[in-house]
Order: structure tokens, then C-alpha cells, then sequence
């Protein structure tokens, strides 16, 4: 039972157009949302995050959506750049289960030149 | 600011053996937690440690275990080693007050087992 999940296994931009990538969720007591990126033979880096109470969160190039009643995040990037290729992970957070993180199973970017 | 450490960075194993991954945290960081990453899959959280006691665990057997030092540095022991164990090991670290979130994680051993 996957509680956290990233339907698209892949996703190609083309440098300088927005980048849109989505998360579904089904357990209603996650209370946080996070975002990771992660490049080969690296650990996931922490890039933006939300909280339940919020529907939106900007960081430079990087705004994250909330959208409670659906479920669902997304993450946006606007202009997209190569170096933004990597894998991207949802993640959220349960207080009732000490702050474990649940990640989907990620999103593969290629933004072409 | 040292980041979080891990080693080894790959590990080659037989079924049955045991093993031992270590984690150093950020410094400044108290709670470690431990993550299982399989091929083409997101992490798995495995457990949680905070002022080394077990604070959280995933659904894993219990021939996962761990341990956190004074020091906050971690192990991870996996005992009876199967086949299924081959996977990427992530280690993450934060500060806890009562709320956290943000864990900074390593970059990860990759076990083998044969």
C-alpha cells in the first residue's frame, strides 16, 4: 500500500520552460511535505517543503503546490535548467508516527539544452 | 559544518552473513534515521534514533537493528542477510526539538549481497 506516490516515472523539459512534477497521497495525517533531489551516487538533497496549513510555498525557481482536498502536490520549476536533471522525490511526514518520512517512488528530469 | 558521513561506500556480501553500516550526523544534529533505497524505488524508512534510544521503526524485520552513540554517530546491523537486502542505505540526520523535518542525508552505502 503505497501511501505516497509519483505516477510519473520520467519527465523531459526543454531549458528555459517549466517543469512540472506531481505527487499523490492517501493518508490524511500527513501534516508536512517535502521535496528531495537526488543525482547519481549522491544522498537526496532537501529542496522545499510545506506545511498542511499552507497551499503554496516559494523559493527562487522552486514553488511548491498544495492542494489538500485532492491530495496532491506538485512541484514546479520555472525557468528549468540542465543542471536541474536529477531524480526529484515527494515526501511527507506523519506526526503520529514520529516524523518518519514516506517517499514516493520518484521522478526522473532530463532538461535538455 | 561537516555533513553526514557514511561508510562504507559499497559492501559486497554473501547470503546468511551479517553487517554493519556506520553513519557520522551533521554536526549539531541529534536524531538519525535510516533509510532502505531498492533499485527504481523511493527510500524506505527503516528506523529512528534519538538520544540513542529507537524512537520509530518501519515494517522491518527485527534482524534490522541499530544503535546511536553519545556522539550521535550510528550502525546499522542487518543480521541473516537475504538476497532481497541488496539495496542503497541511506543515513539521515537532524535536530529535533519536538517537530522535525528536514533530514540531511548521506550518501549512502550500496550493499550487495550474493
Amino acid at each position: 500500500d503505497q501511501q505516497v506516490k509519483q505516477n510519473s516515472p520520467s519527465l523531459s523539459v526543454q531549458e528555459g520552460r517549466i517543469s512540472i512534477l506531481n505527487c499523490d497521497y492517501t493518508n490524511s495525517m500527513f501534516d508536512y511535505f517535502l521535496w528531495y533531489k537526488k543525482y547519481p551516487a549522491e544522498g537526496p538533497t532537501f529542496l522545499i517543503s510545506i506545511s498542511s496549513i499552507k497551499d503554496k510555498n516559494e523559493d527562487g525557481r522552486f514553488t511548491v503546490f498544495l492542494n489538500k482536498s485532492a491530495k496532491h502536490l506538485s512541484l514546479h520549476i520555472v525557468p528549468s535548467q540542465p543542471g536541474d536533471s536529477a531524480v526529484y522525490f515527494c515526501a511527507a511526514s506523519d506526526p503520529n508516527a514520529g516524523n518518519m518520512l514516506t517517499f514516493g517512488g520518484g521522478t526522473r528530469l532530463m532538461v535538455k539544452p | 559544518e561537516t555533513g553526514v558521513t557514511q561508510s562504507p561506500t559499497h559492501l559486497i556480501k554473501t547470503r546468511g552473513q551479517q553487517v554493519t553500516l556506520r553513519c557520522s550526523s551533521q554536526s549539531g544534529h541529534n536524531t538519525v534515521s535510516w533509510y532502505q533505497q531498492a533499485l527504481g524505488q523511493g527510500p524506505q524508512f527503516i528506523f529512528q534514533y534519538y538520544r540513542e534510544e529507537e524512537n520509530g521503526r518501519g515494517n522491518f524485520p527485527p534482524r534490522f537493528s541499530g544503535l546511536q552513540f553519545p556522539n550521535y554517530s550510528s550502525e546499522l546491523n542487518v543480521n541473516a542477510l537475504e538476497l532481497d537486502d541488496s539495496a542503497l542505505y541511506l543515513c539521515a540526520s537532524s535536530f529535533s526539538s519536538g517537530l522535525s523535518y528536514e533530514q540531511y542525508f548521506g550518501p549512502g552505502t550500496r550493499l550487495t549481497v550474493t
